[in-house]
């Protein structure tokens, strides 16, 4: 069974650029949220997508969107990036949709950094 | 709204001594789910366990073992006779049965073991 999978790794974009962020979740499942850890921080929750829509979303502005693939792939796109978008992205993915609880398997991370 | 507080941030322990973490929880909803999981220096969230509030049995799994309260709103985490392998960030995270399977993070504890 494969895991859930992150790319690129680290990445280091200019404040103002966009960047997109890739995740490719676990065989079986069908449901992708996307968490940011800032330094020293918890993981806060960005964005859920399940079976390509998007389902539910925490407090962060527009320019933060995203996609669900088919194949439940998903992406990240932060568009204007800003100093503090530095942080690491992690994936989770998991089974089920709304108001279903199963256990979330994070990916590795992108470590983005903003100059 | 629901949110997780982890007091202490950085835990340091001679190795084989016990430790424990703190995890203090609040919600609106009667049903949810609390989970710990640990973050390794590579980065990737491990999932260590799941309890639903309904379920107030203390858990054991090896040398880990987790006490739930509810009546003090508490998931504690104690690691019994600890390993440097054990030194990591674990985070403590709650679930409202509403709300999406959104993980809401404490700040984590950083646990250093010493050999």
């Amino acid at each position: 069974e494969t895991g859930v999978t992150q790319s690129p790794t680290h990445l280091i974009k200019t404040r103002g650029q966009q960047v997109t962020l890739r995740c490719s979740s676990q065989s079986g499942h069908n449901t992708v949220s996307w968490y940011q850890q800032a330094l020293g921080q918890g993981p806060q929750f960005i964005f859920q997508y399940y079976r390509e829509e998007e389902n539910g979303r925490g407090n962060f502005p527009p320019r933060f969107s995203g996609l669900q693939f088919p194949n439940y792939s998903s992406e990240l796109n932060v568009n204007a990036l800003e100093l503090d978008d530095s942080a690491l992205y992690l994936c989770a993915s998991s089974r089920g949709g709304s108001g279903s609880m199963y256990e979330q398997y994070f990916g590795p991370g992108t470590r983005l950094t903003v100059t | 709204a629901q949110k997780v507080t982890q007091a202490q941030t950085e835990i340091s322990v001679v190795e084989k001594e016990d430790v424990t973490l703190d995890c203090v929880y609040e919600t609106r909803d009667t049903t949810y789910y609390l989970f710990w999981y640990k973050q390794p220096p590579s980065g990737e969230l491990v999932f260590l366990i799941r309890r639903n509030s309904f379920d107030e049995q203390n858990e054991i799994s090896g040398r880990y073992s987790w006490n739930f309260q509810k009546s003090t709103s508490s998931f504690n985490f104690t690691i019994t006779a600890s390993q440097v392998v054990d030194s990591a960030v674990y985070f403590c995270a709650l679930s409202e049965a509403r709300g999406n399977n959104r993980l809401a993070f404490g700040k984590g504890n950083q646990v250093v073991v010493i050999p």
